[in-house]
């Protein structure tokens, strides 16, 4: 298994340019998620998806837009890049959410995206 | 007030040191709870579940405390390898790919 992959690893964008970043996993994982991390922030929630065709909101969406049409593939497209989205992201997959609790969540290597 | 509060560190300890770190949480509904293992400009690893009881993985050992709504984690006999950032993470009280809250993280480096 690869696990959960992300391309591309660095990003540079000029402020307003648009791009995708990519995140898939080969676990058939239900949940997937997209994070963003920043120094002192800890990890913070974008958005999230139950399964395949069920996004939602998370913590800090605004500027992103996500899709899931297949179990495998959760993209995150960032719609107008500002220089506040400059951050490390992280896609996060994981089994359903059993009685017994969170399940673990297996990480991307992240994308570091820069915006100027 | 945050989710999820650690003290950032950093911890230095020589090798062979013990070493804990707490973490709170602010929500007494909270049911989950972990200890994931962050190397530089790595991913988040899962080191450990944190279970009612307390558990133990090895050097490594987790404890919740839920009237005071903090957990821990020891490592005795630290490694050079130890050296990281530990991240506390707690659900929010409800179950779901949303309910994860992750604390900023205690960075750790071991010293020969």
């Amino acid at each position: 298994n690869a696990g959960v992959t992300q391309t591309p690893k660095f990003q540079v964008l000029k402020t307003g340019q648009s791009m995708t970043l990519q995140c898939a996993q080969d676990m058939n994982h239900e949940y997937m998620s997209w994070y963003r991390q920043d120094p002192g922030m800890g990890l913070r929630l974008i958005h999230y998806s139950v399964g395949a065709g069920i996004t939602d909101q998370g913590e800090v969406p605004n500027g992103y837009n996500v899709s899931r049409s297949t179990t495998e593939d959760f993209p995150l497209r960032l719609l107008s890049a500002a220089p506040s989205q400059t951050s490390v992201y992280f896609c996060a997959s994981s089994y359903r959410t059993s009685g017994r609790g969170d399940n673990e969540q297996f990480f991307g290597p992240g994308t570091r995206l820069t915006v100027l | 007030r945050k989710e999820v509060e650690q003290d950032p560190g950093p911890f230095n300890v020589p090798e062979g040191a013990t070493v804990a770190f707490n973490c709170t949480y602010s929500n007494s509904a909270s049911q989950s709870f972990f200890w994931y293992r962050q190397d530089c400009r790595k991913e988040p690893k899962l080191l450990m579940s944190v279970y009612s009881s307390g558990n133990e993985d090895g050097r490594f050992t987790a404890q919740l405390n839920r009237a005071s709504q903090y957990i821990s984690l020891l490592i005795r006999d630290s490694k050079l390898s130890d050296s990281a950032t530990y991240l506390c993470v707690v659900n929010g009280g409800g179950t779901g790919a949303n309910n994860l809250f992750f604390g900023t993280g205690t960075r750790l480096t071991v010293i020969p």
